[in-house]
């Protein structure tokens, strides 16, 4: 079965510093997508970026990059520069390609941007 | 702004009771899908519509029940309420298939069942 990792339940970054956050997953599927959204206490889900499993090279949308390790399957998020505003949970999540394009998620992340 | 609109923001009601939420989708955008947000679960797949049809379900419980219309907004219907349906729900829609598919959220909306 497809399963998504977040082992970090919550991290502390200096702000300026750049910070990893962790996502490893499971999936005998050799096509998938993987992503990385942002909640902010507010509560809405913000979309960060999308790897391919087909993709060669590692995403990267501004500060946010992902650092894809395909033969580990590990899809971590990688914030540089983290600003204040960065403070959220973040979730990794899973695209299933049965047809149905459903997620899984992960248990998230909560990041905290020390000033 | 995503482009997805669920209404209400926040709903208060009690046990036993039953509400709809709605979701429009982003413009051009087939598939909605319905996610549950608690404490306890993390974030839980509901259930998938696309261009009207149900095409997945997930951990949906019998109560909860959900419909797209030809416009392309979905609502979603709990009934029987319990103290335990106390969430945030979210509705995301994406486009047709696609390479990325990447899903859009709406804001959610905040049930609080007292």
């Amino acid at each position: 079965a497809q399963k998504i990792t977040q082992t970090q339940p919550g991290m502390f970054v200096q702000e300026k510093e750049a910070v990893t956050l962790d996502c490893t997953y499971d999936t005998s599927d050799q096509s998938y997508g993987l992503f990385w959204y942002k909640q902010p206490s507010s509560g809405e889900m913000i979309f960060l970026i999308y790897q391919g499993s087909y993709d060669e090279q590692n995403a990267t949308e501004g500060r946010y990059s992902l650092n894809f390790q395909k033969a580990r399957k590990s899809a971590n998020l990688v914030i540089s520069a983290s600003q204040l505003g960065d403070s959220a949970m973040y979730f990794c999540a899973m695209r299933e390609e049965s047809g149905t394009y459903k997620y899984i998620f992960g248990t998230g992340t909560r990041l905290k941007v020390l000033a | 702004d995503s482009g997805v609109t669920q209404t209400p923001k926040h709903l208060i009601t009690a046990t036993g009771q039953r509400v709809t939420l709605r979701c429009s989708p982003r413009s051009g955008d087939l598939s909605v899908y319905w996610y549950q947000q608690s404490l306890d679960q993390g974030l839980q797949f509901l259930i998938q519509y696309y261009n009207g049809e149900e095409r997945a379900k997930g951990n949906i419980l019998e109560r909860f029940s959900a419909q797209q219309f030809p416009d392309l907004h979905s609502e979603l219907n709990l009934s029987s309420l319990e103290l335990g349906d106390s969430a945030l729900y979210f509705c995301a829609s994406s486009a047709r298939g696609g390479a990325k598919n990447i899903q859009y959220f709406g804001a959610g909306t905040r049930l609080s069942v007292l």
